[in-house]
This record gives C-alpha cells, structure tokens and sequence, in this order.
C-alpha cells in the first residue's frame, strides 16, 4: 500500500519538553510539507521541502524544526521554544512542490500540558 | 501572494448540485488552483485542478473563469458523504495557502 504515514495518531507532551513527529512517505515524493490546523481553522505551512538536504520555511515556522536526510522521511520536531503547541499537525507530499497535488497523512494531534 | 476568498458555510440538498465558489483575483499567470476537501480529523483529500480550462473527473467539475479571477466547484449529486470542509488554494513552485475553506453540509 502506497501512502503516507505519521505517528502517533495522539501525542501527550509536558511544556518544556521538544518533541518529534514522524512522517514516512512511500510514494517516491519529491516535495514533502508539514501543516498545522488549530481547531476551526484552515491549514497553515511549517515548513516544505522540495528534495533531500533542502527545505524552506513556510509561514509560522517559528518554534519548529525539520530536517530531509531521505527522501521517505521528513520529521518536525516541536521545540520548547514553540509557544502554543497544542494543534493537529498534518503532513503531505507531492511528486514536485506547487505543480501536483499533495497527498496527505492521517495527522498527529498533539496536546502541551 | 495570491490568497482565495471561500464562503465560510453552505448548504446543499442530497442528491442536488453543490456549487462551492472560491476568489482568487491576484492569481498569476503560472499558478493552479487547487480543490481538496477535508471530513472532520482527517488529512485532506484532492479533488481537482486546473490552470485556465474547466476540468471534470469522477468527483467533480472545476469551472474557472476567463479572467481566472475566480472558479468554481461542481459536485453534480452531493450525497451526505460529501458534507466536509473544501479548500480552494492557489499555488505556485513555492506557494501553498490553504485558508479557511468552506464548511459543505449535505442535508437529507
């Protein structure tokens, strides 16, 4: 089966703490994004990536990091430095950035105590 | 950027055409538009997309005015599996808006 996975479905963090979510693509994507959604809102860029060892900062980058060392993987980590992160966060993937459609996973929700 | 204006709610009757309109007056001249749809707690789902010509598959029709100032999304017999959140987004090799989308309820 083709697809993207990310994991957990549910992630439980103390505030302070970094944590990383995981997101596999077996598509052979080149373009790999990650999203936040807040409750009632639409989607908003993390961050992109358009191929291995490159990405670009979307619109609320701040508080986040990633990094693409392969082509399937393209994990966030959620620093401390993050101020609200409590939200679902969605990752995708597309054969090329901006021309094809994105294929995404079933999302990490994510809560900060 | 070219950012899309969407109605945030509409109705439509099961079985009738859903007709979801979506703004994009600044689009340029290389960008797409793009329809996903989203059901509660899901990853959102592609639907369609065009460049300046209307579009039909198996789920729906784009419709996208000659100005490309503007589209629309034709759902031709919504059943109560379409009730979901529709996203418009205009992208571009490095832009991605998703904005807020139009919340779809599909009613008996």
């Amino acid at each position: 089966d083709g697809g993207i996975t990310q994991s957990p479905k549910y992630l439980f963090r103390k505030e302070g703490q970094n944590v990383t979510l995981s997101c596999e693509q077996n598509l052979n994507h080149d373009a790999m994004y990650w999203y936040r959604q807040d409750p009632g809102q639409g989607l908003r860029l993390i961050y992109y990536s358009q191929i291995v060892n490159d990405f670009q900062k979307g619109d609320i980058a701040e508080g986040y990091s990633v990094s693409r060392e392969k082509k399937e993987s393209f994990p966030l980590t959620v620093t401390s430095a993050q101020k609200n992160p409590t939200a679902f966060y969605l990752c995708a993937s597309s054969r090329l950035a901006g021309r094809y459609e994105q294929y995404f996973g079933p999302g990490t929700r994510l809560t900060v105590t | 950027d070219a950012k899309t204006t969407q109605p945030p709610s509409m109705d439509c009757a099961e079985g009738r055409a859903a007709n979801l309109p979506c703004n994009h007056s600044t689009i340029s001249g290389n960008e797409y538009v793009y329809w996903y749809r989203q059901i509660h707690s899901q990853g959102p789902q592609y639907i369609i997309h065009g460049l300046k010509n209307n579009e039909t598959n198996e789920m729906a029709s784009l419709i996208i005015t000659e100005d490309r100032k503007s589209s629309t999304l034709i759902l031709p017999h919504a059943t109560l599996r379409d009730t979901a959140v529709y996203y418009c987004i205009v992208t571009g090799p490095d832009k991605f808006y998703f904005g807020s989308g139009t919340k779809l309820n599909v009613k008996p």
